[in-house]
């Protein structure tokens, strides 16, 4: 079964800096046929269900910032935030869909 | 607009059951897979079971295989879990989201592009 982790737990980023949010997968999620990897990431609001951000590892969904980017292959991946504003304050999870969904445990974004 | 409205939880004894439902609005309901997602209290996600587009393919997490079935009603655009035997550890948010699923992943499951507000399943006696 693949398992996946995320890194850090936690973190806090001044307003407009970057935020690096790290996911590790123990097996590859990357479909040879398609060359895609299968990964997305999620944003959770106190309160809120979860929201898309990323799928494919590094394609936005409709709507979503700019300032949010996935990149990665295989078994890493990062979820970056290039600006963080006040609104961004949240849990990120990463999922992947390789196999039989699962999700990281998270991380949670605070303001420094 | 999509909407997913999620009902059905509330709180039972250890042992009891109880049935959820989701009621899908704004898209094709029976164009898309479908899953249950939980969320104890505090805690991070977990994928409980899917549902493909015909219902003919469905799938489980092992800590509900077993106790939980999933269905679909596509002439009501409905989703449903029902829930035996519950446990303590299966009291969470129970979210229902709409799966990207095939043709996007041609394997099954998908990434969740809609997720309903959820219901709260709390198991205590």
């Amino acid at each position: 079964d693949i398992v996946m982790t995320q890194s850090p737990d936690s973190l806090a980023v001044s307003l407009g800096e970057r935020a690096t949010i790290n996911c590790k997968s123990s097996q590859s999620v990357l479909y040879s046929s398609n060359n895609k990897n299968y990964l997305a990431w999620y944003q959770q609001k106190p309160g809120q269900p979860p929201k898309l951000l990323i799928y494919w590892a590094s394609t936005r969904e409709s709507g979503v910032p700019d300032r949010f980017s996935g990149s990665g292959s295989g078994t890493d991946f990062t979820l970056t935030i290039s600006s963080l504003q006040a609104e961004d304050v949240a849990v990120y999870y990463c999922q992947q869909y390789y196999s039989t969904p699962l999700f990281g445990p998270g991380t949670k974004v605070d303001i420094k | 607009q999509v909407q997913l409205v999620e009902s059905g939880g509330g709180l039972v004894k250890p042992g009891g059951s109880l049935r959820l439902s989701c009621a899908a609005s704004g898209f094709t309901f029976s164009d898309y897979y479908m899953s249950w997602i939980r969320q104890a209290p505090g805690k991070g996600l977990e994928w409980v079971s899917y549902i493909s587009s015909s219902g003919s393919t469905i799938y489980y997490a092992d800590s509900v295989k077993g106790r939980f079935t999933i269905s679909r009603d596509n002439a009501k655009n409905s989703l449903y879990l029902q829930m035996n035997s519950l446990r303590a550890e299966d009291t969470a948010v129970y979210y229902c989201a709409r799966d990207s699923g095939p043709p996007e992943c041609s394997g099954g499951s998908c990434y969740f592009d809609y997720w309903g507000q959820g219901t709260l399943v709390t198991v205590s006696s």
